[in-house]
């Protein structure tokens, strides 16, 4: 199956700085979504992004499909961005399968 | 994202007992999704429902057993469970694919039943 590895596995900011995650996935992909997971284990959408490029507040992310990679940015950094991110990836037939996951602390 | 309702939020169930977790959406979505998901790990595919047909399952112990009784209802139903079985259990739903487009659409999720066998 898919491959799909996210780094930094672990980042800790002070509140307000910027930072970037990255996904790497080793094949072609239909789909690839962006969660927030919360201490309580909620998984938020945060973005759908196969391609192309999107920004929701302080959040944005980039996909180049042709180079099998995303990218998360957040800028200015609160407490309660702090949690775990995910991608996840669809290449055939509704099968998703998550990255590794990058845990994000934001500290104040 | 609580479109996708989960019940029970909690479970805590003996290695002799039989119990089952509850998944409801109301969005007119035809794929639904079972994941598990241990501490520290990302969510792991167990079983997929397109059209309330069994289309995916990823080589899952047959204690447990999914079931799709409608297009909005998803049980997965729990026997002889052992205690490396806890974890976060995890349902979600996606749109049926647009006609004629190569778009799929993304995944919601419940908010999941944390499930502990003692």
């Amino acid at each position: 199956g898919i491959q799909v590895e996210q780094s930094p596995p672990d980042l800790i900011l002070q509140e307000g700085a910027n930072s970037t995650l990255r996904c790497n996935f080793s094949d072609s992909v239909n789909n690839l979504q962006w969660f927030h997971q919360n201490p309580w284990g909620q998984l938020i959408n945060l973005f759908y992004i196969p391609s192309g490029t999107k920004q929701n507040g302080r959040l944005s992310a980039t996909t180049v499909a042709t180079e099998r990679y995303s990218l998360l940015y957040i800028s200015s950094s609160q407490t309660t961005d702090s949690g775990v991110y995910f991608c996840a990836v669809e290449n055939t037939g509704n099968q998703f399968y998550f990255g590794t996951g990058t845990s994000l602390t934001v500290i104040p | 994202d609580t479109e996708v309702t989960q019940t029970p939020k909690h479970l805590v169930m003996g290695m002799t007992n039989k119990k089952s977790l509850k998944c409801e959406q109301h969005m007119g979505h035809r794929a639904m999704y079972w994941y598990k998901q241990k501490a520290k790990k990302p969510p792991e595919l167990m079983f997929v429902y397109s059209y309330e047909k069994l289309s995916i399952n990823e080589s899952v112990p047959s204690r447990f057993s999914p079931e799709c009784p409608n297009s909005s209802l998803l049980n997965l139903h729990l026997h002889a469970l052992q205690p490396e079985d806890s974890a976060l259990y995890l349902c979600a739903s996606s749109p049926p694919l647009l006609r004629g487009s190569v778009d799929n659409s993304p995944l919601h999720f419940g908010n999941g039943t944390r499930l502990t066998v003692t």
